[in-house]
């Protein structure tokens, strides 16, 4: 059972072109959403995290987008960069297990 | 150490042998994970250690697999019987809370 559901799979943009990454989840008792990125030959890595109770989140190049009610969210990248080529996994967390359930993945190329 | 030691980082065992991967958390995070990455896909949870609670093992695969953590530090997982199926990168992951995990650059398993 995919608790949760990641698009697309790969995906391909030009420098300087917005990235786009879609997530949705079934399980309510999820109650922390991060993005992970994962660079060839290495462990995922915390990129940005939104709660809930917040409608979007925005580090630098990176928003969040949070939509409580439809059970979705999503990964913006402003500016796309080549250096930003790499996979992105959504994920999701419940209190109740003390685990992260995480998306298929989605493989990102930016093309200079 | 500053991040999370896995080792060996590339293992080759012919099927059917035992093999042991290990995992060094980042000093002081009381919770550990291991989850499983297979070739385009996402990352499959194993087992979760959470400082002396009896550890949540419902996504080991088969009794083939069991993992444990010594003095709430070091993890061992153990593959007995060795599958090709069983061919993947393990990750390990430590934590303090939900917003803190870090994960190693994992153990690349192939099993011929």
């Amino acid at each position: 059972q995919q608790q949760v559901k990641q698009s697309p799979q790969s995906l391909i943009v030009q420098k300087g072109g917005i990235s786009i990454i879609n997530c949705a989840y079934e399980n309510t008792a999820f109650d922390y959403f991060p993005w992970y990125q994962q660079f060839p030959g290495k462990g995922p890595a915390l990129l940005i995290a939104i709660r809930p109770d917040v409608s979007e989140k925005k580090e630098g190049r990176f928003t969040i987008s949070f939509n409580k009610s439809a059970k979705q969210f999503s990964l913006h990248i402003m500016d796309s960069q080549p250096g930003d080529s790499a996979t992105y996994f959504c994920a999701a967390f419940s209190g109740a297990t003390n685990k992260l359930i995480f998306g298929t993945g989605t493989l990102l190329a930016v093309q200079p | 150490g500053a991040g999370v030691s896995q080792s060996p980082s590339n293992k080759v065992t012919e099927k059917g042998k035992d093999v042991e991967l290990r995992c060094d958390p980042i000093s002081g995070h009381t919770a550990l994970y291991w989850y499983r990455q297979s070739l385009g896909q996402g990352l499959e949870f194993l087992i979760y250690f959470q400082g002396n609670s009896a550890p949540d093992k419902s996504g080991l695969p088969s009794d083939r697999f069991s993992a444990e953590r010594t003095g709430g530090s070091v993890s061992t997982l153990t593959i007995q019987r060795t599958q090709q199926e069983d061919s993947a990168v393990y990750l390990c992951a430590s934590s303090r809370n939900r917003d803190g995990y870090t994960f190693g650059s994992g153990t690349r398993l192939t099993v011929v």
